[in-house]
């Protein structure tokens, strides 16, 4: 069964420094997706990118993040300057329409 | 805005002890409404998606059902493996992203 592929399963930075996180979503799937889940809280809505562009944005997703599809197959959350707020798991998914399939995560923990 | 609030926070079940979850949703104009199990430390996985009130949907020992103002997730004589986070997320009908509701954390004891 295909399924949503993200790396690193954990990250571990200083503040300040740059992350990079990457998603292979289903292959026939056109829409991409990046979350975050703030421990304890609920799943929030970064960012989503269709036909290689961004489609939409929430506040969150700042001048300190940046997506892209730098092939045809991956598509990457860039943070540019962590902070210590950024300390959450962040979810790829991907979707034709309708119901969206996540990724396992990326634990992301700020120092 | 949408808006999903989901209740309880958190119910605690004995084996075989039926009972339901309460999605209600302020959306303008829904394209669907979806029901996720998340484990813990893990993505959230697909079970339902709802277009219409009056729909329901069926997996093993969970049912969905929709109105136009709330949904519910109704568990049938739960096992201790379905003990998880049920969230629930609505579409709006101009747009692909979901947005999630708080879930409700289920645990059943055996």
């Amino acid at each position: 069964e295909p399924e949503v592929t993200q790396t690193p399963s954990h990250q571990v930075t200083q503040m300040g420094q740059e992350v990079i996180l990457r998603c292979v979503p289903i292959s026939n799937h056109l829409y991409f997706y990046w979350y975050r889940q703030i421990l304890g809280q609920k799943v929030e809505f970064l960012v989503s990118f269709y036909n290689n562009e961004i489609s939409e944005k929430s506040e969150i997703f700042d001048d300190q993040f940046s997506v892209e599809r730098p092939d045809g197959s991956n598509f990457t959350l860039k943070i540019r300057s962590t902070k210590l707020e950024d300390s959450a798991m962040y979810f790829c998914a991907s979707g034709i329409t309708g119901e969206l399939f996540f990724g396992e995560g990326s634990r992301l923990t700020v120092l | 805005e949408d808006q999903v609030t989901q209740s309880p926070e958190a119910l605690r079940l004995q084996e075989g002890e039926s009972s339901s979850l309460n999605c209600s949703y302020t959306v303008s104009g829904l394209r669907g409404l979806f029901w996720y199990r998340q484990d813990p430390g893990k993505g959230p996985e697909f079970l339902f998606t709802l277009y219409s009130a009056g729909e329901e949907k069926e997996k093993e020992r969970l049912k969905a059902t929709l109105t136009k103002k709330e949904s519910f997730l109704h568990i049938t004589a739960p096992k201790p493996e379905d003990s998880a986070t049920y969230l629930c997320a609505v579409q709006a009908s101009n747009d692909y992203k979901l947005s999630f509701g708080a879930g409700t954390t289920v645990t059943v004891r055996a």
